[in-house]
């Protein structure tokens, strides 16, 4: 499968540990965006990064997430400190940074329940 | 600043009936529009995509767009549901250089027996 892969599908948490999510992107994107998606509503553009540099984030991206690239690959995205309120898919992206379109695939997401 | 405003948050039609999911988009210049569908438990797929080439787009699975710039509009169509058509649908509105994807809130379709 040459897909974009996310790491785990699921995840449950007490509140207040650290998570963290990782995303495999399809291998020559050179693009990869986090979203996050409640229940019922639409994605929300979090971070996103072209290689190994994130570029621009997103007022939703509080102190405590952060998101890193290191070898302009995979990509992992730590919540820390976890609130009920971060309680949603994490979707991740990828794409070209070229062309007509700049069509996104998505992985299948990372659902995040916090207790 | 991009905004997408999804008409309809359900709608439902029987098997066999044609299907319209409105969607009006506002960019401050000539966008990129993108309609994605997302089924239970499976990530998000693109349907068809339009890029100020041919106003019409045509998708997968008989699904196809209008590019209407004079309504800031950009409906999605078949003209016969299947079963397997329902799904959520998210209309995406696209900046310049493709970096910020705006997503509407999404419209949910239901296909009746």
């Amino acid at each position: 499968d040459t897909g974009v892969s996310q790491d785990p599908r699921h995840k449950i948490t007490k509140r207040g540990q650290n998570v963290t999510f990782r995303c495999d992107p399809i291998s020559e994107h050179n693009r990869l965006y986090w979203y996050r998606q409640t229940l019922g509503q639409g994605p929300e553009f979090l971070t996103y990064f072209q290689n190994e540099a994130q570029l621009e984030k997103s007022r939703l991206l509080s102190d405590r997430f952060s998101a890193e690239r290191p070898k302009g690959s995979f990509s992992t995205l730590e919540i820390q400190r976890t609130e009920q309120g971060d309680s949603a898919m994490y979707l991740c992206a990828s794409s070209l940074d070229f062309g007509t379109s700049y069509e996104q695939f998505f992985g299948p997401g990372t659902r995040l329940t916090v207790l | 600043a991009q905004s997408v405003t999804q008409l309809d948050s359900h709608v439902s039609v029987s098997e066999g009936t044609p299907v319209l999911l409105r969607c009006n988009y506002s960019s401050s210049y000539s966008p990129s529009l993108f309609w994605y569908v997302q089924h239970p438990n499976k990530g998000l797929q693109l349907l068809l995509k339009y890029t100020s080439a041919a106003t019409l787009v045509k998708g997968i699975n008989g699904f196809e767009a209008e590019f209407k710039k004079s309504e800031t509009s950009f409906h999605l169509t078949k003209p016969s549901a299947h079963m397997s058509d329902a799904a959520e649908y998210f209309c995406v509105v696209v900046n310049l250089y493709g970096q910020n994807f705006v997503f509407g809130p999404g419209t949910r379709l239901s296909v009746l027996p």
